[in-house]
């Protein structure tokens, strides 16, 4: 079955560029599904970050939306993604899915990855 | 914006928790979900559409509801039932928000 593992640096400098990779294994990330980046900061709830049709598409969340960017790489089986001007409030840990489709909601998920943000 | 009330609810393995989720404005029944967040995993999806299981998730979950205000049923409570419960729903423009989660601790 598909599984999710979120991969990337787990401190990144204040005003500097948050950059997270999710690799899919166990099927191809080329079958017209939906992939999506979700956080949770610390002592808060889940936040929607934004997420990607590997056919053609992307919605990104409004509050988030100048400073992300969602990709898919085919040929490495993962999509990225991307959050610049980063601060302490973006301290949280990271989970990529795959929605069941695009407004379903996320049927599969990673374990998830910390990010803080170091001033 | 969604709602989720009650904040925190207290219950005994075998009752039944009754956690609720109301929306601002009405939401397309298509569009709304309900997860299950345990410390240290990731989510879990066990509701879609407002009523429909996902894979594998036992029959005592339920959900039900539609425009503004939705349920989510946890019938015969099993221990590792106690977590914490998001609604989610999928809107204009085109984008998910989650509810700010129901805490179901044990008694």
């Amino acid at each position: 079955q598909v599984q999710l593992q979120e991969s990337g640096p787990g401190l990144v400098k204040a005003s500097g560029t948050l950059s997270l990779a999710c690799a899919v294994s166990g099927g191809s990330i080329s079958n017209c599904n939906w992939w999506s980046w979700v956080r949770q900061s610390p002592g808060k709830g889940l936040e929607w970050i934004g997420q990607i049709y590997d056919c053609g598409g992307t919605d990104y969340n409004p509050s988030l939306k100048s400073r992300v960017t969602i990709s898919v790489d085919k040929s490495k089986n993962h999509f990225s993604l991307r959050l610049s001007s980063v601060t302490a409030a973006d301290t949280a840990v990271y989970y990529c899915a795959r929605n069941l489709r695009q407004s379903y909601g996320m049927e599969i998920w990673g374990q998830g990855t910390t990010v803080t943000v170091s001033s | 914006v969604l709602t989720q009330s009650p904040g925190t609810l207290s219950l005994s393995p075998g009752e039944r928790a009754t956690l609720s989720c109301r929306a601002s404005q009405s939401v397309s029944s298509t569009y709304l979900a309900w997860y299950q967040h345990k410390p240290g995993q990731a989510p879990r999806l066990l509701i879609f559409a407002a009523s429909s299981r996902a894979t594998g998730v036992p029959d005592r979950f339920s959900g039900s509801g539609s425009g503004t205000d939705f349920t989510l049923t946890i019938n015969r409570l099993e221990p590792e039932d106690f977590a914490i419960y998001y609604c989610q729903c999928f809107s204009s423009p085109s984008m998910y928000t989650f509810g700010q989660g129901t805490n179901l601790e044990i008694k």
